[in-house]
């Protein structure tokens, strides 16, 4: 199995500043027939289901502000809120749809400092 | 509207079966893959099984192969999944969600549903 590896666990970002989520698969989510990262970010917020935010590692859904961002490749991925606002408050999940079964991190808690 | 609605959730003993459904509208539902996904209480995600579009392709974790059956039936739009042998570690509110991609198959996860608690205990 891929084992998803999220950091920190938590973290505190004021209002209006960057918040930088990681994530690191164990194995390559890097895909050498399609050059596509299978690595997707959810945010769940409390009482809530999962919302999508980013696939294929930096796709952003529709819908989703332009002040989130993926990055990365291979076994090393970011999730980037550039400005962060009240409602981004949130737990925030990667998960690899590489290879089955479908792991994800153990999420990351977002708060406001 | 897109529009997912879990039931059949509820208390049962160790060792017990339950079934849960999910009923989908707003998108043609047999054109796409579906998931369930879990959540044991205040723990993280954790993906249980996925069926593609026409019901003949399904996968497990291995947490839950040999005792879940995940199922479909595309004439109701209605998801499936049958749970036995439950344990105490399958507590968990249980999420139908559907893929992103009309008949990709990838676990791109564009709609939730609300989600049905099940709690395994005696």
């Amino acid at each position: 199995d891929i084992v998803m590896t999220q950091s920190p666990d938590s973290l505190a970002v004021s209002l209006g500043e960057r918040a930088t989520i990681n994530c690191k698969s164990s194995r390559s989510v890097l895909s050498s027939s399609d050059n596509k990262n299978y690595l997707v970010w959810y945010q769940q917020k409390p009482g809530q289901p999962p919302n999508l935010l980013i696939y294929w590692a930096s796709t952003r859904e529709s819908g989703v502000p332009d002040r989130y961002s993926g990055s990365g490749s291979g076994t090393d991925f970011t999730l980037t809120i550039s400005s962060l606002q009240a409602e981004d408050v949130a737990v925030y999940y990667c998960q690899q749809y590489y290879s089955i079964p479908y792991t994800f991190g153990q999420g990351t808690k977002l708060e406001i400092k | 509207e897109v529009q997912l609605l879990e039931s059949g959730g509820n208390l049962v003993q160790p060792g017990g079966s339950l079934r849960l459904s999910c009923t989908a509208s707003g998108f043609t539902f047999s054109n796409y893959a579906m998931s369930w996904v879990r959540q044991a209480p205040g723990k993280g995600l954790e993906w249980v099984s996925i069926i593609y579009s026409a019901g003949r392709s399904t996968y497990y974790a291995d947490s839950v192969k040999g005792r879940f059956t995940i199922s479909r039936d595309n004439s109701k739009n209605t998801l499936y999944l049958q749970m036995n042998n439950l344990r105490a570690e399958d507590t968990a509110v249980y999420y139908c969600a559907k893929d992103r991609g009309e008949g990709s198959g990838w676990p791109i996860f564009d709609y939730w549903g609300q989600g049905t608690l099940v709690t395994v205990s005696s």
